[in-house]
């Protein structure tokens, strides 16, 4: 079965510093990987994508993520942190399953950020 | 012109009870989700359903129970409701296995 390891739960940075959340990941075949950012009192937003191709995807507000199969990792990064950017992050890897798609998501990662 | 909305946003009900929670989208999907996020924001997949057909059904009690009238639509009812059930349910859509669009969520208070 399918897992996702987030392993900071709280990290904190300050504002206009670089940022990266770390994601691993256990999946059998070719993962489908994203990244999903909840604001307090909000739904999930998809901030990325990674299906096939090009490793290092490109999402909304200036983030990017790389995927690397050789360390079940698709760490999520920022050059220049925002305050709004506080929020819960969210890893997730897609299986398949017909005509649906199981998400099993991490437990996610809160940023705080300082001014 | 919400893409995945659902109501009500906000359940306070007491215990035994049964509820409803509704679920549209407006994004011409063909598949919708339901998942729980607990107290401690952990977010695990209940159900899935394509085109009004059942396709994800996870470990989770009979009493609750997903009815999808149209491929727009995939409501989520809860019979005789637990302390337990307290928590956010979102729902979600996609286009087949493609991306899926999370709704607002919906807090439910069971007390």
């Amino acid at each position: 079965a399918q897992s996702v390891t987030q392993p900071d739960i709280h990290i904190t940075v300050s504002e206009g510093a670089s940022l990266e959340l770390r994601c691993n990941y256990s999946y059998g075949a070719t993962p489908y990987l994203f990244w999903y950012v909840q604001s307090p009192g909000q739904g999930l937003q998809l901030l990325l994508k990674y299906f096939s191709g090009d490793t290092l995807v490109q999402g909304i507000k200036g983030f990017e993520a790389e995927f690397k199969r050789s360390q079940s990792s698709f760490n999520l990064r920022k050059p220049s942190v925002h305050w709004s950017d506080a929020a819960e992050y969210f890893c997730a890897v897609g299986d398949r399953a017909g005509t649906a798609s199981k998400l099993t998501f991490g437990t996610g990662t809160r940023l705080q950020v300082t001014l | 012109d919400t893409a995945v909305s659902q109501t009500p946003k906000y359940l306070v009900t007491q215990m035994g009870n049964d509820k409803s929670i509704k679920c549209e989208q407006n994004l011409g999907h063909d598949t919708m989700y339901w998942y729980k996020q607990d107290s401690k924001k952990f977010l695990k997949i209940m159900f899935s359903y394509n085109n009004k057909e059942l396709i994800i059904n996870e470990t989770v009690p009979n009493r609750f129970s997903p009815k999808s009238p149209d491929k727009a639509h995939l409501n989520l009812h809860i019979n005789s409701l637990e302390l337990g059930d307290s928590a956010v349910y979102f729902c979600a859509s996609s286009q087949v296995t493609d991306t899926q669009y999370f709704g607002p969520g919906t807090r439910l208070t069971v007390l």
